[in-house]
């Protein structure tokens, strides 16, 4: 069975800082990996998501995350973080051999920003 | 992107109403989801449907019921409702026009007293 880690439950960085947000996972085979933004009260917005190839994958809002197998990771960065960053993130990951119909997501990890 | 609605999107009702959760996409997408989340945790799979006259329970255990008659809804149902049952519920789509990417829509948050 497929399974992710976030083990940041809650992060802090200055506004301006960089960021970087853990994802592990664990699945047998290739993964479908994603990144999931929640605002409070609100639904999830897709950030980037992995299916294969280039292992450096580019999202919306200036985030981007790096698949590394041999570290079954997924990590999100950003190089610079905005006020308007400040809300939970989710990893999910996805059975490659069925698409993606069953998502498993991660418990998520809050990110606020301080002036 | 994909339009996902879901109504109402705040729901405060009493132990033992039924009440009907609505899902609506207008995308024509043929895969749709239900999520239940508590506060400050991941999102658990209840429910889920491959297509018209097709669903099948998710990973974590509902009392809930669904049901898709048309491609567009996907509704959630409690017969009766119990405090048990207050959590946040969301919905998605997605279909190969999407890579199977899923997409949510915004949430309802039920309170049941």
């Amino acid at each position: 069975a497929q399974s992710v880690t976030q083990p940041d439950i809650h992060i802090t960085v200055s506004e301006g800082a960089s960021l970087e947000l853990r994802c592990n996972y664990s699945y047998g085979a290739t993964p479908y990996l994603f990144w999931y933004v929640q605002s409070p009260g609100q639904g999830l917005q897709l950030l980037l998501k992995y299916f294969s190839g280039d292992t450096l994958v580019q999202g919306i809002k200036g985030f981007e995350a790096e698949f590394k197998r041999s570290q079954s990771s997924f990590n999100l960065r950003k190089p610079s973080v905005h006020w308007s960053d400040a809300a939970e993130y989710f990893c999910a990951v996805g059975a490659s051999n069925f698409g993606n119909e069953k998502l498993t997501f991660g418990t998520g990890t809050r990110l606020t920003i301080i002036p | 992107e994909a339009d996902i609605y879901q109504t109402p999107r705040y729901l405060v009702i009493g132990t033992g109403k039924k009440i009907t959760l609505e899902c609506s996409q207008t995308m024509g997408h043929d895969k749709m989801y239900w999520y239940q989340q508590d506060p400050g945790m991941e999102l658990h799979l209840i429910h889920y449907s491959y297509g018209v006259n097709s669903t099948e329970k998710g990973d974590l255990s509902s009392e809930s019921t669904v049901s898709r008659i048309r491609t567009e809804h996907f509704p959630l149902t409690l017969e009766s409702a119990r405090p048990s049952h207050t959590s946040q519920y969301l919905c998605a789509s997605s279909d190969r026009t999407t890579g199977d990417t899923q997409y949510f829509g915004p949430g309802t948050r039920l309170t049941v007293l």
